[in-house]
């Protein structure tokens, strides 16, 4: 069990520009979440995947946002025409839901920064 | 609007002290609440509560939820260098499809020598 992971670690980008971020789950879990990060806050759900479907999106999540789920494994989050409002730790969870409260499990996160 | 609330904001203390951190939540439909520790990177899962009164003990660490209180504490015994970071509590609320986290702020922990 090798736990979440994201890639890349880190993303520099300028205003405008289009970024595409990637998480692996750990392996057999069916929910995969997505939260964004500011500094000194705690992070901020953004949507959430069982298997392959997307389930639920926060009203933070604008249209140049997009997440996608293809076959319930990783998932990709994109955003176009970054704005410098959007520099942010984006972090990855993913739990294991089998009838009871699940715990989330977080990958190392993707800080992005847009100049 | 779900709410999470964390005091202190920060704290610095000498290696061997005992520390209580805080979360007071106002949400609803609550599944559980969850504390997490986050140093440079991602937060790391410490404990997970679901049932008032009962305490949840790893080490040096321990928690504890009231549920009447709507309230949860996280204890650190002869604090060590190694537990400063960021203490994140977290409560899961059921949303019909999803349970989703609510954040508070954190807890800075400071531990000097």
């Amino acid at each position: 069990d090798t736990g979440v992971s994201q890639n890349p670690r880190h993303k520099i980008t300028k205003r405008g520009q289009n970024v595409t971020f990637r998480c692996d789950p750990i392996s057999e879990h069916n929910r995969l979440y997505w939260y964004r990060q500011t500094l000194g806050q705690g992070p901020e759900f953004l949507t959430y995947f069982q298997n392959e479907a997307q389930l639920e999106k926060s009203r933070l999540l604008s249209d140049r946002f997009s997440a996608e789920r293809p076959k319930g494994s990783f998932s990709t989050l994109e955003i176009q025409r970054t704005e410098q409002g959007d520099s942010a730790m984006y972090l990855c969870a993913s739990s294991l839901v089998a009838g009871g409260p699940d715990t989330q499990y977080f990958g190392p996160g993707t800080r992005l920064t847009v100049l | 609007e779900d709410k999470v609330v964390q005091s202190p904001l920060s704290l610095v203390v000498h290696e061997g002290d005992t520390v209580t951190l805080n979360c007071s939540y106002e949400v609803t439909n609550f599944r559980s609440l969850l504390w997490y520790k986050q140093e440079k990177k991602a937060p790391t899962f410490l404990f997970m509560l679901t049932s008032s009164g009962i305490e949840k003990k790893s080490g040096r660490l321990s928690s504890i939820l009231d549920k009447k209180e709507l309230s949860s504490i996280l204890n650190i015994t002869a604090t060590q260098t190694g537990d400063s970071a960021i203490y994140l509590c977290a409560v899961s609320v059921n949303t019909g499809t999803a349970s989703k986290l609510t954040f508070g702020t954190g807890t800075r922990l400071q531990v000097t020598l």
